[in-house]
């Protein structure tokens, strides 16, 4: 089945800095998704996007398919994004094979 | 919004129970999946549905067995758990077509003692 590899595998920032996390993918994709955990538990959709950017407040996202790629990127980090983000993508079938995550700490 | 409601937060259970878990979603969603959870393995499938009563084996689906009768449910059900099901299991629904954006529910944390 298609691979999914994720880096960096944690990542601590301060409050206010930039950060970039990528997500590498083994085959063709129909479709990429970035998701948020939070520390209880809860996974948040932050993107839906197989390729091309889009961005949405302080994140953004690029997926270049034919190199198979994808960076979430945080600018001016809070606290408030802790938590692990996701890579998640769909090969031939109906199904999310997700990476391993990033673990990402904001100290203030 | 979409909404994937699970039903136990928090779940003690005995090795050897039969252990059902719960997933609802209010949206009309045609598929739903379970996943769990693990520390250094990521999200992984376990079962899937494309529509009511049917479904289909993930990636781990070994000691599991689901049911959807309906719809807008989703049951997993652990026949006889065992110390090594201990996890985070997570709901999610999407919709058919070309978009399949995944609505998760918020988890459920089983602990098998």
């Amino acid at each position: 089945g298609i691979q999914v590899e994720q880096s960096p595998p944690d990542l601590i920032l301060q409050e206010g800095a930039n950060s970039t996390l990528r997500c590498n993918f083994s085959d063709s994709v129909n479709n990429l998704q970035w998701f948020h955990q939070n520390p209880w538990g809860q996974l948040i959709n932050l993107f839906y996007i197989p390729s091309g950017t889009k961005q949405n407040g302080r994140l953004s996202a690029t997926t270049v398919a034919t190199e198979r790629y994808s960076l979430l990127y945080i600018s001016s980090s809070q606290t408030t994004d802790s938590g692990v983000y996701f890579c998640a993508v769909e090969g031939s079938g109906s199904r999310l094979t997700f990476g391993e995550g990033t673990q990402l700490t904001v100290n203030p | 919004d979409v909404k994937v409601t699970q039903s136990s937060r928090y779940l003690v259970k005995r090795t050897g129970e039969k252990v059902f878990l719960e997933c609802v979603q209010d949206m009309d969603h045609e598929n739903m999946f379970w996943y769990r959870q693990d520390p250094g393995l990521g999200l992984r499938l376990i079962y899937f549905s494309y529509d009511v009563k049917m479904k289909e084996k993930g990636d781990i689906p070994e000691g599991y067995s689901v049911s959807r009768e309906k719809k807008e449910r989703f049951s997993l059900i652990l026949e006889s758990a065992s110390t090594n099901q201990t996890s985070m299991y997570l709901c999610a629904s999407s919709s058919g077509g070309r978009y399949q954006g995944y609505t998760f529910g918020s988890g459920t944390r089983l602990t098998v003692v």
